[in-house]
């Protein structure tokens, strides 16, 4: 089946720091991916959407400078917290779309990571 | 209101129970819906994928779609323990990757 590899997988660092996750599709390649994040008990909300070799695009109310994606190859994507706040501390989690085998490429093609939990002190 | 309402939970339930979770939507274009299942942090996992109106059946799984009420169903038959984890609705406007709008998870225990 297919694979998405999350790292690091529960961070905690200090106010002022950055911090970089890595999103890697281990056996497939994905033109496309996607960042979420998820604060207890509360939805899944996507924050952007990131294609390889092109910027990524981000939802109404996340800020691009702060989260930074980089989506340099078919097989990884990053997303960099900079200067993380308390208010950044929570569940980041990246998904990988793999293309379909016919022509439409649905949402049964979308593999998660397992998450990083940030810890902003 | 949120897009997407879903009973957080938690739902505690004797291994062998028939379980039922629910979602409701207000955005009547929502087409395709989908169930995930998410372990202790761990990434959701799809368990079933649905268009439109209807039911489908997966082994102890079934899920309903009812667009009219704007409400969707998974039914878990025979629970087991390794049942236990959070369960998460998700919808979106087309079959091709959309913009997927997620419930925020029913837990559920399934207790020997």
């Amino acid at each position: 089946g297919a694979v998405v590899s999350q790292h690091p997988s529960r961070v905690i660092c200090k106010s002022g720091t950055s911090v970089k996750i890595e999103c890697r599709s281990l056996d497939f390649q994905a033109t496309t991916m996607f960042w979420y994040r998820q604060f207890p008990k509360q939805s899944l909300m996507l924050m952007a959407t990131s294609n390889e070799g092109s910027k990524a695009t981000y939802e109404q109310g996340v800020e691009k400078d702060k989260f930074l994606i980089n989506h340099a190859s078919l097989t990884l994507s990053t997303l960099t917290v900079t200067s993380a706040h308390p208010e950044d501390s929570s569940f980041y989690i990246c998904s990988a779309k793999r293309a379909g085998q016919g022509r439409f490429a649905t949402n049964e093609k979308l593999f998660f990571g397992s998450g990083t939990q940030l810890s902003v002190l | 209101q949120k897009e997407v309402e879903q009973d957080p939970g938690p739902l505690s339930v004797p291994e062998g129970a028939i379980v039922s979770l629910n979602c409701t939507y207000s955005n009547s274009a929502f087409q395709y819906f989908m169930w995930y299942r998410q372990y202790s942090r761990k990434g959701p996992e799809l368990l079933m994928y649905t268009y439109s109106s209807g039911n489908k059946e997966d082994g102890r799984f079934t899920a309903q779609v009812d667009k009219s009420s704007k409400y969707i169903s998974l039914f878990i038959r025979d629970s087991q323990p390794s049942d236990s984890a959070t369960y998460l609705c998700a919808m979106t406007l087309s079959g091709g990757y959309n913009k997927l709008i997620f419930g925020a998870g029913t837990r559920l225990a399934v207790h020997p």
